[in-house]
This record gives structure tokens, sequence and C-alpha cells, in this order.
């Protein structure tokens, strides 16, 4: 099956400063990447998703790439602000559900 | 407001009881899924289901149970077999399957066992 896995498991910037998040996926179907913000105590809302028919996508201060030939994609968010602050989740699918990384907790100090 | 209503948000269950954990959504999706998580193990695929009266068993399907006998409504199991229920609990639905997969959560519902 589908394996994802993420890196780092904590990550601590600076305010302003970028942020990269990285995911390996096993199977060579998948073919939807979305990543997933999740507050504490909350359920996780996707912030932005990738195809495996397009390398980068951008959304204001976010993008994603996707690199199929290695099976990997990253999530990059420039500019960071206190509410950042969160744990992110990426995901890859496999037949009809999504198969999650083990998350990152950013933390974006003032 | 339409979405994925999760209860309880706080449940509290003593070793050997069953204990069902409630997913309504009024987003007319057909899929809807189970998902478990514990810290620093990410969300664990439990159990989904792709349309009424039809589900499969996710990754760690063992000691939970599920129904769909009704499109808006998905609710769990965590039956006293489960070794290590103490977690928090997260329901999400998708569009119909020619949309994108995106999932949409509830809120979890927090499970301890005492």
């Amino acid at each position: 099956g589908e394996n994802v896995e993420q890196h780092p498991s904590t990550l601590s910037v600076q305010e302003g400063d970028s942020a990269v998040i990285k995911c390996t996926y096993s199977d060579s179907a998948s073919n939807y990447f979305p990543w997933y913000k999740q507050e504490l105590g909350k359920g996780p809302q996707l912030i932005i998703d990738i195809r495996s028919n397009v390398g980068e996508k951008k959304d204001q201060r976010i993008a994603v790439t996707l690199n199929k030939t290695a099976k990997h994609f990253s999530l990059h968010i420039t500019e960071t602000q206190p509410e950042d602050s969160a744990v992110y989740f990426c995901a890859a699918n496999r037949r009809r559900a999504l198969t999650f990384g083990s998350g990152t907790r950013l933390q974006v100090q003032p | 407001d339409g979405g994925i209503t999760q209860s309880p948000k706080y449940l509290f269950r003593k070793e050997g009881q069953n204990v069902t954990l409630s997913c309504e959504q009024n987003l007319n999706h057909d899929a809807m899924y189970w998902y478990r998580q514990d810290p620093g193990q990410g969300l664990r695929l439990i159990y989904y289901s792709q349309i009424v009266n039809d589900f499969q068993k996710g990754d760690i399907a063992e000691g939970y149970s599920v129904s769909r006998e009704k499109k808006e409504s998905f609710p769990l199991t965590v039956t006293s077999a489960q070794k290590n229920p103490t977690a928090f609990y997260l329901c999400a639905s998708s569009p119909p399957r020619d949309n994108t997969g995106e999932l949409f959560f509830g809120e979890g519902s927090r499970l301890t066992v005492l």
C-alpha cells in the first residue's frame, strides 16, 4: 500500500522567514497530493493541493512542488506569520482514500 | 451551514465497554471516512464508505465497526476488542467520485479510556 513519509517533525522559524516541509510517497499510481493544516483541537483543513500533471502550484504565500520521478513533494510557506503556527500534514491518494504523513509542527516565533 | 458534525467532542469510557461516535454530514457527499490520530503518527484510516450500505476496512480496522444506512450518517463503534482505544477520532467526507478527492473533516471526537 501507499506509504507517505514527512520531514521534519518539528520546525521553528522566525516571523518573516520561509518554511519548507518535505514528503515522499511510495505508490507510483498516486496522482493527488493535498496539504492540510490542523490547529489545536480541530479537524484538518485543506490549504493547497496538486495533481500529478502539474509540477508546481502557488496560492499567495503558499506553494507546493511535485517531482513525480523522485516521488516527492514539498510545501513552501513564505513570509511566515504567527498564525501559520499549526501542524501540517501531507497526503497522497490510494484507491479512494488518502494516506497521510506523520505531520510537522510549525512554530513561527514573533 | 453545510458541514460535518461529530459528537460527542469528548468521551470517557471504562475498559470493556463499547462506545459509538457519531458523524453526520449535510454536504451531500457520497464518500465518508474515519481516521484515528495519535501523537506523532499522523492520521490512520480505520474504515471508509463510498456509497450507502457499503464500506471497506482501512489500515487499522481491528476492534472497530461501522454502518452506512443513510448517506448523511457514518457512525463508528469502538468495541472492547480495540486494545488501545484512547485517541482523537476524525470523520471526513468527500464529493462524488468525479471530483477532486479533497476530504472535508469534522472537528473530531476525543475518546479516553479510564
